[in-house]
Formats: C-alpha cells, structure tokens, sequence
C-alpha cells in the first residue's frame, strides 16, 4: 500500500447518531492530519497528531467530535449525535517526520463522505 | 489572521491554451508553505506544486508553475498546455508555520476541446 486510505467512504446515518471513521496513514508517516469540507467550499483544519500525541485541535471540533491515535498509526474519528450540519466530506492526510525540510507535502486519502438525514 | 483568496470560482480554457489561476494569501509568519493542490469529481486531494516562503525562484512541475510574488502575497498557478484531464477544482493552500494547511475556496477549471 502505498497511500493514505480511509474506510468507510460513504456513511449515511440518521440525526443523534454516532459514527466513527477511520485512517490508515503511509507507514512511515508520523504526522496525521483530520480536515472537513462542506459543498463548495476548501477543506477546513479539525486536528493534528504527531505520533499518539494530539497537538492541536480546530474551534471547529466541538465536543461531540473525538480523534484519537493510540498507537501512533491509524486514527479514528468519531462523532457522536450527529447532526445535519456534520454533513461533509472528512479528510486525513499524512506527513512524514520532520526533516527540516518543510517542503514535505501532506498526502490525503479519498476521504469519507457522510451524510446526516 | 491566516487566510487564502482565491477570487476565480470559475475558469474555462481551451484545449492546449496556458491558464492562470490566481491565489493571494495573508499570514504573520515569516516562514510558510504555499501548495497547489487538484481535486477531481472523486475527491481526492492530489499534490501539484510547492513554493516555499524563502525560495527565491518560482517553483515548476513539468506543465505547473507558480508565480510567486512575495511583496503582493501572491502565489499563481499557471497551467500551460491545458488538458481535457485538468478539468477539476484547484485548491490554493498555506501551511504557515510549516503545520496545517489552510485551503482557499477554490477555483473550477473547465477545459473544453
């Protein structure tokens, strides 16, 4: 494998309930990154990890929005009682360490893309 | 505040033609990222180009370059030979501080044959 991928890529759940996505980074990328984007619009910064350590969350993620890391691969992302304007495409992208060279480009994976009835 | 204007939401060229699709920014950070970035109807994010606060030429990826204009905060993607395949939304995006990208909202290129 070598890209960033994201499962599932399309949920559909009903206002109040709680889903969860996950991401699976380039193996040797340490840094992990969440973003949303809604219609017509460029994607939004939610939060960072570097390793297991979560560095900076968005205003963006409320309460109800949850990101972990817990071995410093894969991340989830979880949130719970959903509401219509959760409604958007969500985005992980992996960086690798930091190499003093900040030209290091995020790779982003396909995304997943939810809807809130 | 850190943001990215990308005042284009549309633009439509010609197969062959060159195009340019425009990206001011504003920042505090002395150091930052400037990134282009294609996403196609089946979204996902493909990296084109990058130019670095501190690179003093205009960075260039085969048909991509970037216009750097760094006293106006500029950072144009100029595409030359358009394609049919460059029909996508283009994503200007910052990284300052070398940290999260903050993305413009973006432009649509429509190439037509």
């Amino acid at each position: 494998d070598t890209g960033v991928s994201q499962d599932p890529r399309h949920k559909i759940t009903k206002r109040g309930q709680n889903v969860t996505f996950r991401c699976d980074p380039i193996s040797e990328h340490n840094r992990l990154y969440w973003y949303r984007q809604t219609l017509g619009q460029g994607p939004e910064f939610l939060t960072y990890f570097q390793n297991e350590a979560q560095l900076e969350k968005s205003r963006l993620l409320s309460d109800r929005f949850s990101a972990e890391r817990p071995k410093g691969s894969f991340s989830t992302l979880e949130i719970q009682r959903t509401e219509q304007g959760d409604s958007a495409m969500y985005l992980c992208a992996s960086r690798g360490p930091v190499s003093g060279g900040e030209k290091d480009e995020q790779f982003f994976g396909p995304g997943t893309r939810l809807t809130v009835l | 505040a850190q943001k990215i204007t990308q005042t284009q939401p549309g633009m439509f060229v010609q197969e062959k033609e060159a195009v340019t699709l425009d990206c001011t920014y504003d920042t505090s950070d002395p150091s930052y990222g400037l990134f282009w970035y294609k996403q196609p109807s089946s979204g996902e994010m493909i990296f084109l180009i990058y130019q670095g606060s501190y690179d003093q030429q205009n960075a260039t990826e085969g048909r991509y370059s970037l216009n750097f204009q760094k006293a106006r905060k500029s950072a144009n993607l100029v595409i030359s030979a358009s394609q049919l395949g460059d029909s996508a939304m283009y994503f200007c995006a910052m990284m300052p501080g070398f940290q999260k990208l903050v993305f413009g909202t973006g432009t649509r290129l429509l190439v037509s044959p």
